[in-house]
């Protein structure tokens, strides 16, 4: 059974950092792509960032380039997202998704990390 | 970026009704790269069709889409219980991925 469950959320100040973990079971970890999509509350999904299988190619959404850096440890089946420069508007629910054959649509989905960015 | 925008926001619709849900993209989406999601409160999206038309492992059959280019539908044939809840489509023919707005569909 394929199981992704995040961690690391919490309450953060305004130019703080924070990094995200995500930690993989029941599957080939190192096969498929990874991405994060995050959900403002009550709003609708935002993608974030997506790493290939390999680590080697990684994609990142106009808003969080340069401040945001997502990475993956295969030897460990868990992905990464470093948070810097954290803004008020990067509050929401950062969830983890599993690409099903790395095509670009999620198939399997963590339960959420809720990230809050306040002073 | 293509820009998916969902039509209606909202379906107030009752159990057994047909609902229908609209997904129009800014700009051609490749190769019908396009899943749609249903999401409750308080849970992960769940995924339902990829291909713009093929149902996820354990979908009901009762879920269906269809569409090219920039227009998709999403339609429920006959609401159970079970159904209302928020929809997104999503395009990965290009990146950024981009989702759109969401549908709601409620109980009437």
């Amino acid at each position: 059974e394929v199981q992704l469950l995040e961690s690391g959320g919490g309450l953060v100040q305004p130019g703080g950092s924070l990094r995200l973990s995500c930690a993989a079971s029941g599957f080939s970890f190192s096969t498929d792509a990874m991405s994060w999509v995050r959900q403002a509350p009550g709003k609708g999904l935002e993608w974030v960032s997506a790493i290939s299988g390999s680590g080697g190619n990684t994609y990142y959404a106009d808003s969080v380039k340069g401040r945001f850096t997502i990475s993956r440890d295969n030897s460990k089946n868990t992905l990464y997202l470093q948070m810097n420069s954290l803004r008020v508007e990067d509050t929401a629910v950062y969830y983890c998704a599993k690409e099903i054959r790395s095509k670009g649509y999620f198939g399997y989905w963590g339960q959420g990390a809720l990230v809050t960015v306040s002073s | 970026e293509i820009v998916l925008t969902q039509s209606p926001g909202t379906l107030s619709l009752s159990p057994g009704e047909r609902a229908t849900l609209s997904c129009r993209a800014s700009q051609s989406v490749s190769s019908s790269n396009l899943a749609w999601y249903q999401q409750k409160p308080g849970q992960a999206p769940r995924l339902l069709i990829y291909g713009a038309s093929t149902r996820a492992t354990g979908i009901p059959d009762r879920f269906s889409g269809s569409g090219s280019g920039t227009d998709f539908t999403l339609t429920i044939s006959r609401l159970e219980p079970e159904d209302f809840a928020v929809y997104y489509c999503q395009q990965y023919g290009s990146t950024p991925l981009t989702f759109g707005g969401g549908t709601k569909v409620e109980i009437k």
